[in-house]
């Protein structure tokens, strides 16, 4: 199994500050199609979790640009350029390349 | 309005059965892939399971395969996972999910499984 490493595990972050979380998988998780099957979801408190970046970089309908996803092959990272209260949650990586999907440990964001 | 709205969970003994269920709506069910990923209380997410758009490709995660099935009535637009030889360890939160890993990923609200005597 592919596994999916996340760190830092907590974050707070002041608001209007940025923040940066990164993930790495134990294999390349690039596609022969070119793409890489790595995703960042975002699970607020007491919600479902909701995608945010697909193929390691895309931005789902609708996710704020403030959101930004990199990287490439095993390494990956999301970042935010200026936090506010509404990002509060867990942040989750994910790889889709091959089963069992695996996911990371969670980022549970914070406010200070 | 394009959702998924599960139902089914229940306090269950071990050993007992389960069978969930997922309602699609506001969107063609049978054109995509469909998952199942459950947490338990206070954790992260776990895939449990897929199933391709005509219900032929079924994937498990080792920790169910051979006690849970995946299946699907795209008449009904509906998605199910039928849960047999439950243990304490299957408790969690059950989401049913629409094309994890690609841009139309859509969560549903979950559903909770119990496992106790």
């Amino acid at each position: 199994d592919i596994v999916m490493t996340q760190s830092p595990l907590s974050l707070p972050v002041t608001p209007g500050e940025p923040a940066s979380i990164s993930c790495r998988a134990t294999q390349s998780l690039l596609h022969s199609n070119g793409h890489h099957f790595f995703d960042w979801y975002l699970q607020k408190p007491g919600q479902s979790p909701q995608l945010l970046i697909y193929w390691g970089s895309n931005r789902a309908p609708g996710v704020p640009d403030r959101f930004s996803g990199s990287g490439s092959g095993t390494d990956f990272t999301l970042k935010i350029s200026r936090v506010e209260a509404e990002d509060v949650g867990v942040y989750y990586c994910m790889q889709a390349l091959q089963t069992p999907y695996t996911f990371g440990q969670g980022t549970k964001l914070e406010i200070k | 309005e394009v959702q998924l709205v599960e139902s089914g969970g229940d306090l269950v003994q071990p050993g007992g059965s389960l069978r969930l269920s997922c309602a699609a709506s506001g969107y063609s069910f049978n054109n995509y892939w469909m998952h199942w990923v459950r947490q338990a209380p206070g954790k992260g997410l776990v895939w449990v399971s897929r199933l391709n758009e005509d219900g032929t490709i079924t994937s498990y995660a080792d920790s169910v395969k051979g006690r849970f099935t995946i299946s699907r009535d795209n008449a009904k637009n509906t998605l199910y996972l039928q849960m047999n030889s439950l243990r304490a360890e299957d408790t969690a939160v059950y989401y049913c999910a629409r094309d994890i890993g690609g841009v139309g990923s859509l969560w549903g609200q979950g559903t909770l499984v119990t496992v106790s005597s």
